[in-house]
């Protein structure tokens, strides 16, 4: 079954360490984002990719960092650069013009 | 930062209620306009993506407009169920930048 997987499902970090999530899809798409919820708001936009060996900085790229060595592999890694990295973040893919896709997501809760 | 606005934020309505929500874009640079719904622990589902100008878009009891010139699309639901309580969210994408930006979402609750 094609689809996306982000793992874990929830992840807890201690305050000053780097954390990376791990976003792998088998859908053969071109696009991949990273996106981050917090309570009360939508889903803002932290790095996109529009294929391997490239990618952009979203609206909320601070203290976050990306690769896209592989076009199945999209990893986000929080740096302890984020001043407020507890939240809840999805991975999504797409082709062309098609929707996106979207992982089950990882929480990561940082103390 | 592009603004994509959603209203109402959050909305209460019984059973067999008809309800719209507002998505409102930037007139520039459109490149498409998606919908999207968001059960609660589930992953966001695509419900329509929309192009040009004056597009109408249909499944079962919901339905969706775009206007693109004057930067805004309604999400309808006819009827509504309990099984449509739900977040809707509407995501704009840019032509020059390739950027998909999501609106806040507008929270549906259907009262049996």
């Amino acid at each position: 079954d094609g689809g996306i997987t982000q793992s874990p499902k929830y992840l807890f970090r201690k305050e000053g360490q780097n954390v990376t999530l791990s976003c792998e899809q088998n859908l053969n798409h071109d696009a991949m984002y990273w996106y981050r919820q917090d309570p009360g708001q939508g889903l803002r936009l932290i790095y996109y990719s529009q294929i391997v060996n490239d990618f952009q900085k979203g609206d909320i790229a601070e203290g976050y960092s990306v690769s896209r060595e592989k076009k199945e592999s999209f990893p986000l890694t929080v740096t302890s650069a984020q001043k407020n990295p507890t939240a809840f973040y999805l991975c999504a893919s797409s082709i062309a013009n098609s929707p996106l896709h979207f992982g089950n997501g990882t929480r990561l809760t940082v103390t | 930062i592009l603004n994509v606005e959603q209203s109402p934020q959050s909305l209460h309505v019984q059973e067999g209620d008809s309800t719209n929500f507002t998505c409102s874009f930037p007139s520039s640079n459109f490149y498409a306009l998606h919908w999207y719904r968001w059960e609660t622990a589930k992953s966001p589902e695509a419900l329509f993506v929309m192009t040009l100008n004056g597009d109408e878009k249909k499944k079962g009891r919901i339905s969706a407009t775009l206007n693109t010139k004057e930067g805004y699309s309604y999400l309808y639901i006819k009827g509504s169920q309990p099984e449509d309580s739900a977040t809707y969210l509407c995501a704009f994408y840019s032509s020059n930048t390739g950027k998909l930006i999501f609106g806040q979402g507008t929270t549906l609750q259907v009262k049996p």
